[in-house]
């Protein structure tokens, strides 16, 4: 069974630029998570879909970052503009059902540095 | 809101030494548990996690944890590391009525020297 892919794994833009990525759960997983990690800092929750629905996005640090799961399946996240501040890595986690029992799969991230 | 503090950013270990690693959280509200560890360009991997029922937790490759609800604490131990152990490890916190949403602390390196 194939994990949580990420595309691209790295990623540099210069300020004001958008960037798109995207995440792909593991196949049958209804539940798909955003996470960020800037500076080396503490991993963030941005949101939380439902199959195409979102859940919770909470986490979300503004209006300048889009997320998008059309279909139920894959997901992307849009940057746009970027600013410096949202360097970090980006991480993608999937989970087949709701629950704490339910275990969260981690794609290995993007790293994006905005410069 | 929850906060989850990992007071050692790198732990340096002799290979076959015991090593800690620690994790204290705040919270208001009942909490899961979870360790997480990360190999190098890999993703996030569920090490083991605290639900309910005995404190005492075991997980893979021989880590257990241990819950001590009155000091918010949930401390990762293993008696004998390796090589292979080096890694970071992340400690997670999740609401009861909030479970999908984790809340994650700063991570600890480790570095299992020979």
């Amino acid at each position: 069974e194939a994990g949580v892919t990420q595309f691209p794994s790295h990623s540099v833009i210069e300020k004001g630029q958008t960037v798109t990525l995207r995440c792909d759960p593991i196949s049958g997983h209804d539940n798909l998570y955003w996470y960020r990690r800037v500076m080396g800092k503490e991993i963030k929750f941005l949101l939380h879909f439902v199959k195409e629905s979102k859940q919770d996005e909470s986490g979300m640090p503004n209006n300048r970052f889009l997320a998008e799961r059309t279909g139920g399946t894959y997901s992307t996240l849009k940057v746009q503009p970027a600013e410096l501040e949202d360097s970090g890595v980006y991480f993608c986690a999937s989970s087949r059902l709701r629950g704490p029992q339910e275990t969260q799969y981690f794609g290995p991230g993007t790293r994006l540095l905005v410069l | 809101a929850q906060s989850v503090t990992q007071l050692d950013s790198q732990v340096p270990v002799f290979e076959e030494a015991p090593v800690e690693l620690r994790c204290n959280y705040s919270s208001s509200v009942s909490v899961y548990l979870f360790w997480y560890v990360q190999y190098p360009n890999q993703g996030l991997q569920l090490l083991l996690k605290y639900l309910s029922g005995s404190t005492l937790v075991k997980g893979i490759n021989g880590f257990e944890a241990e819950f001590n609800k009155s000091q918010t604490s949930f401390h990762l131990r293993k008696p004998s590391v390796h090589i292979s152990d080096t890694a970071e490890y992340f400690c997670a916190v999740s609401e009861y009525d909030n479970f999908n949403k984790f809340y994650f602390g700063s991570g600890t390196k480790l570095n299992v020297k020979p």
